[in-house]
């Protein structure tokens, strides 16, 4: 079946280095692709999508980077800051299904 | 503009007993959607709505179960009976359209004893 995941389930960081998030997807329909930020006791947050006509897209301080060879996605945060500390998701969709989210990466940035 | 709403926060109930939650979607927003999100997991999608139409509503255990979108705004989603298993995270998202951005609430945190 479908299934977004295969990541690290912890990441950790220095404050002010990049940081780098993995997520492996194995639908290879799937044609759009979010991150989401969730911090304790929040819901999720949006923070960049991209669909599968592109490999790059890159917002504030984010990018988010797709390889549809290998089913790859990833997310770079540029000079992580304390604030960016949360889980992350990674979800992904085929037209006209349902929203699959992976299990999450926790993100700690120590100061 | 108000995000997504939800109601309660926080929720803690006895096991057989029934329970509510209450959501209101970003306005102008047709499609809502209620996931379950266990501890440590992703959001997994229990029911979408299209306006006042429930179009897809296979991961909804039905037999305790129920949601209802009355004139295609705010949502309740009940569970009758609960059980010790029910205990999650209860999310309400939103989007414009069923291909859009999907916009969550902060959720609400069920525990079943």
């Amino acid at each position: 079946g479908e299934s977004v995941g295969l990541h690290l389930p912890t990441l950790s960081v220095q404050e002010g280095d990049n940081s780098i998030i993995n997520c492996a997807y194995s639908n290879s329909a799937s044609d759009y692709f979010i991150w989401y930020k969730q911090e304790s006791g929040k819901g999720p947050q949006f923070i960049i999508d991209i669909r599968s006509n592109m490999d790059k897209r890159q917002g504030q301080r984010v990018t988010v980077l797709l390889n549809k060879t290998v089913k790859h996605l990833s997310l770079q945060i540029a000079a992580t800051q304390p604030g960016d500390s949360a889980v992350y998701f990674c979800a992904e969709k085929t037209s006209g299904s349902r929203l699959t989210f992976g299990e999450g990466t926790q993100l700690t940035v120590n100061p | 503009e108000a995000g997504v709403v939800q109601s309660p926060r926080y929720k803690i109930i006895e096991k057989k007993q029934p329970v509510a939650f209450w959501c209101n979607p970003i306005s102008g927003h047709n499609t809502l959607y209620w996931y379950r999100q266990n501890l440590g997991q992703g959001p997994e999608l229990l029911i979408r709505y299209e306006n006042e139409e429930a179009v897809d509503d296979s991961q909804l255990p039905k037999d305790r179960f129920s949601a209802e979108r009355l004139k295609g705004v705010d949502s309740t989603l009940k569970i009758q009976p609960a059980e010790l298993g029910d205990s999650a995270v209860y999310l309400c998202a939103s989007s414009l359209d069923a291909s859009g951005t999907q916009y969550f609430g902060p959720g609400t945190r069920l525990l079943v004893l």
